[in-house]
């Protein structure tokens, strides 16, 4: 079936180096896709978002890649702290069945872990 | 603003056991969605509510689970009987209008622990 998955399932990082978190996902139809953080013992939270018409947007410290030609997207952190440990979702947000409502399709999640 | 406030926080039953969780959706929020975040899996949805109407519950075992959301605004989301595997976190999430390009809100969620 389709789905969103990383290739990735844990990363552990020195404090104020650079992270990538990577995605694949398998559906070609797919436009709108958002990386959530989830610390523990909280709810998913947003991080940023982009629309497949896009190959790059940058946020405060992160950065979405957007590669739809072989169905990948990364999220960079730059200056990655103690603080951005947390697990880092990818998402898909397709069209539900041709009404104006998202489905949200989440990946299996990756581990991210800052060293101070 | 509030976020989405969800009780309990946790939950210990027994299996063939029936349990119910509590959603109070940010104000406003039309939308209003259930997931089930299985450990070391990402959230997946299980209803969603536009206004008191069901929009997707799909995925939704529905020999089992049961959700509703009278007058619009709070939610419950019922499982009897539970079965071990359950277990898992359960998020409530809303949105204003569950529009494709909205963010979603999510509570602190519900940690189910069937034994």
């Amino acid at each position: 079936g389709e789905s969103v998955g990383l290739h990735l399932p844990t990363l552990s990082v020195q404090e104020g180096d650079n992270s990538i978190i990577n995605c694949a996902y398998s559906n070609s139809a797919s436009d709108y896709f958002i990386w959530y953080k989830q610390e523990s013992g909280k709810g998913p939270q947003f991080i940023i978002d982009i629309r497949s018409n896009m190959d790059k947007r940058q946020g405060q410290r992160v950065t979405v890649l957007l590669n739809k030609t072989v169905k990948h997207l990364s999220l960079q952190i730059a200056a990655t702290q103690p603080g951005d440990s947390a697990v880092y979702f990818c998402a898909e947000n397709r069209d539900a069945g041709g009404t104006s409502y998202g489905k949200l399709t989440f990946g299996q999640g990756t581990i991210l872990t800052v060293h101070p | 603003e509030a976020g989405v406030a969800q009780s309990p926080r946790y939950k210990i039953i027994e299996k063939r056991q029936s349990v119910a969780f509590w959603c109070n959706p940010i104000s406003g929020h039309a939308t209003l969605y259930w997931y089930q975040q299985i450990l070391g899996q990402g959230p997946k949805l299980l209803i969603q509510f536009q206004n008191n109407g069901v929009v997707d519950d799909s995925q939704l075992p529905k020999d089992r689970f049961s959700a509703e959301r009278l007058k619009g605004v709070d939610s419950t989301l019922k499982i009897q009987p539970a079965k071990l595997e359950d277990s898992a976190v359960y998020l409530c999430a809303s949105s204003r209008a569950g529009g494709r390009e909205e963010k979603l809100f999510f509570g602190s969620g519900t940690q189910l622990s069937v034994l």
